[in-house]
């Protein structure tokens, strides 16, 4: 089974611009989560996906949102880029939500840099 | 979810085990304790997971103390492979959705 895809792998920006990356799940998992890490702030959650409804979200500004596709595919965008979204952003899978949820599948992750 | 803490580094050498130790002392009766471990400039990657009774798969065993309040991953043959951060997290059972909160986690280095 092919695993977590996520592209691109590698993105330069710059301030103000806005940017989506795309995720594709491991084929039969539902369930797509967003992560941000950063050295200074670790990995955090940035919201997750079910059956293309968001069912959780962390603590990050609107500037940056997602939505899940028919297909479980997903795609997160952020806006207005500032410097500080400078960071590798993973994308994990899982079969199902919530209760049996917690073995997750990441993804390489994008590596965004903004300038 | 209750909060975990771990040592910050630890050194250990190919071919020996390497135990992982990591205090959940508020942890609840229905949270879970799950090791992750993230190979640097990789994903993370999900190893092992268990709510009271120890458990062993191919990768590690975990051992969690009778009170709950702490565990231990066991990598019985550390490789070279095997340097890694490794991330405790603890994570309600029957919880709303998927989200895994990580807090620092041990670098782990294997050294020959």
């Amino acid at each position: 089974k092919a695993g977590v895809t996520q592209t691109p792998r590698y993105l330069i920006k710059t301030r103000g611009q806005q940017v989506t990356l795309s995720c594709s799940p491991i084929s039969g998992h539902r369930s797509v989560s967003w992560y941000q890490q950063t050295p200074g702030q670790g990995l955090q959650f940035l919201f997750e996906y079910f059956s293309e409804t968001q069912r959780n979200k962390g603590n990050f500004p609107g500037r940056f949102s997602g939505r899940q596709f028919s297909n479980s595919r997903s795609e997160m965008n952020v806006s207005t880029l500032e410097l500080g979204d400078s960071a590798l952003y993973l994308c994990a899978s899982s079969p199902s939500s919530g209760t049996g949820g917690g073995e997750q599948f990441f993804g390489p992750g994008t590596r965004l840099t903004v300038l | 979810d209750a909060k975990t803490t771990q040592p910050t580094s630890m050194d250990c050498a190919e071919g020996r085990a390497a135990n992982l130790p990591c205090n959940h002392s508020t942890i609840s009766g229905n949270e879970y304790v799950y090791w992750y471990r993230q190979i640097h400039s990789q994903g993370p990657q999900y190893i092992i997971h268990g709510l009271k009774n120890n458990e062993t798969n191919e990768m590690a065993s975990l051992i969690i103390t009778e009170d709950r309040k702490s565990s231990t991953l066991i990598l019985p043959h550390a490789t070279l492979r095997d340097t890694a951060v490794y991330y405790c997290i603890v994570r309600v059972a029957e919880a709303a959705g998927n989200k895994l909160t990580f807090g620092g986690g041990t670098r782990v280095l294997v050294k020959p």
